[in-house]
């Protein structure tokens, strides 16, 4: 167990539909990250989020949307799905907002998500 | 523009073998490096982390090394174990006034029995 706990584990919904996934960083740390990995793909980073705070944002579509709340766990909210929408969808968290020193992700199981 | 690629993109060993994976980047200002493993459907392990000063880090069967000065890593693994068959990602951090993480696409290493 990383202490990253992201939940659902597993996901199926349909083309157009909207979820939600959820993630509550190890203990400690302030700053979450999400990233996309479509099958045999790298990991795609997506958005950042540092104490509340959007830092950095990736590769990330208009119909998705994040956020970190004050107990800062935080949610990936996917709208109108589409059939390449279907990924593993990870969260990593650190300490810092930086990736300076030996500042270590530590990634969740991730959420697999299929859109059919 | 900041890049890390890694090579080869798959490897396939015998059991019992070593073998060494590279990675090499650009990222700039640099920060530290670190490599991660990843078995399949699982999210990624870190396995080692380099700063600027350090040029070798250990952990186990896994040792790192890195020369800051062509901008190249590798991860040598010794005496494989089929335990190991999972890709491994070099990621390579940059320093910013925000967060700047740079991901390889990984090799993907497979070891037969």
């Amino acid at each position: 167990d990383s202490g990253v706990t992201q939940t659902p584990k597993h996901l199926i919904t349909a083309t157009g539909q909207r979820v939600t996934l959820r993630c509550s960083p190890r203990s400690g740390d302030l700053s979450v990250y999400w990233y996309q990995q479509s099958l045999d793909q790298g990991l795609q980073f997506l958005i950042q989020y540092y104490n509340g705070e959007e830092r950095a944002k990736g590769n990330i579509l208009e119909r998705f949307s994040a956020q970190q709340f004050p107990d800062l766990h935080s949610e990936l909210n996917l709208s109108s799905l589409e059939l390449g929408d279907s990924a593993l969808y990870f969260c990593a968290s650190s300490a810092s907002d930086r990736g300076t020193g030996a500042n270590v992700l530590t990634f969740g199981a991730g959420s697999r998500l299929t859109v059919l | 523009k900041n890049q890390v690629e890694q090579s080869p993109q798959s490897l396939i060993i015998l059991e019992g073998k070593n073998c060494t994976l590279q990675c090499n980047y650009t990222v700039s200002p640099f920060s530290n490096l670190r490599w991660y493993k990843q078995d399949t459907g699982r999210g990624p392990v870190s396995l080692t982390i380099m700063t600027f000063s350090e040029n070798t880090k250990s952990n186990g069967r896994y040792t790192a090394t890195l020369d800051a000065d062509t901008k190249q890593s590798s991860l040598h693994i010794t005496a494989s174990q089929l335990s190991d068959s999972a890709s491994y990602i070099c990621v390579v951090s940059a320093y910013s006034s925000a967060s700047k993480i740079i991901f390889g696409s990984g090799t993907r290493l497979s070891i037969r029995p």
